[in-house]
């Protein structure tokens, strides 16, 4: 069975300081894909990014980047110099070969920037 | 091009109502699945189609039907609402096969049950 958890469930921080959201994942598969999303307050999912089980190198896009370390099942989320249109609830979820397209979702961490 | 279109926004129903959530892309995407979201639960799957006339359950689908007549269409039916089924609801649709596709989410309905 699939499992993702986000154990923070809130995080405040003051505008320009780093942040990172964890996630720890559960699967039996080898081949599976991990994926980031962010809910602004507005309400809609955004996707942020997409990770496949084979590729352990960490991906930069501006201030976010992400390391996935499979030794220790974590797909974690930085950004770098917070800002205040950072403040959303971020998910992340896992699909496996099991699940086809199914995505099992992480309970989100709710970030609070701070001007 | 719309993406992902889901009907109402808002919705306000009492105990025992009967109502239909709207669910519509136009990618033409095999893949369609209903999720609620609770709070601290993340999303949660209800159903999903791999194509017209296919469905299947998902993680928590009591309480809930789906029908797919079409590619373009996937509603979710509650017949008897329940004050456990205040939640916001996603849609969402992708191409099928392969796991890794993206899955393009729809703007949500936010549906309380009294």
């Amino acid at each position: 069975a699939q499992k993702v958890t986000q154990a923070q469930t809130e995080i405040s921080v003051v505008e320009k300081e780093d942040v990172t959201l964890d996630c720890v994942y559960e699967t039996r598969d080898t081949t599976y894909y991990l994926f980031w999303y962010k809910q602004p307050p507005s309400g809609e999912l955004v996707f942020l990014i997409r990770r496949n089980s084979f590729d352990e190198q960490n991906e930069i896009s501006g201030r976010y980047s992400w390391n996935f370390q499979k030794s220790t099942s974590s797909f974690n989320f930085t950004i770098t110099a917070s800002q205040v249109v950072d403040s959303a609830v971020y998910f992340c979820a896992l699909s496996d070969d099991n699940a086809g397209n199914m995505l099992t979702f992480g309970g989100g961490t709710r970030l609070m920037v701070k001007p | 091009n719309a993406g992902v279109t889901q009907t109402p926004k808002f919705q306000v129903l009492k105990t025992g109502q009967s109502m239909t959530l709207q669910c519509a892309q136009d990618m033409n995407h095999e893949y369609m699945s209903w999720y609620r979201q609770d709070p601290g639960m993340g999303l949660r799957l209800i159903h999903y189609s791999v194509g017209a006339g296919i469905t299947d359950q998902g993680e928590v689908p009591n309480g809930y039907n789906v029908s797919r007549s079409t590619t373009e269409d996937f509603p979710l039916r509650l017949l008897s609402a329940a004050p456990s089924q205040t939640s916001v609801y996603f849609c969402a649709s992708s191409y099928y096969g392969k796991i890794y596709n993206e899955q393009f989410f729809g703007p949500g309905t936010r549906l309380t049950v009294l």
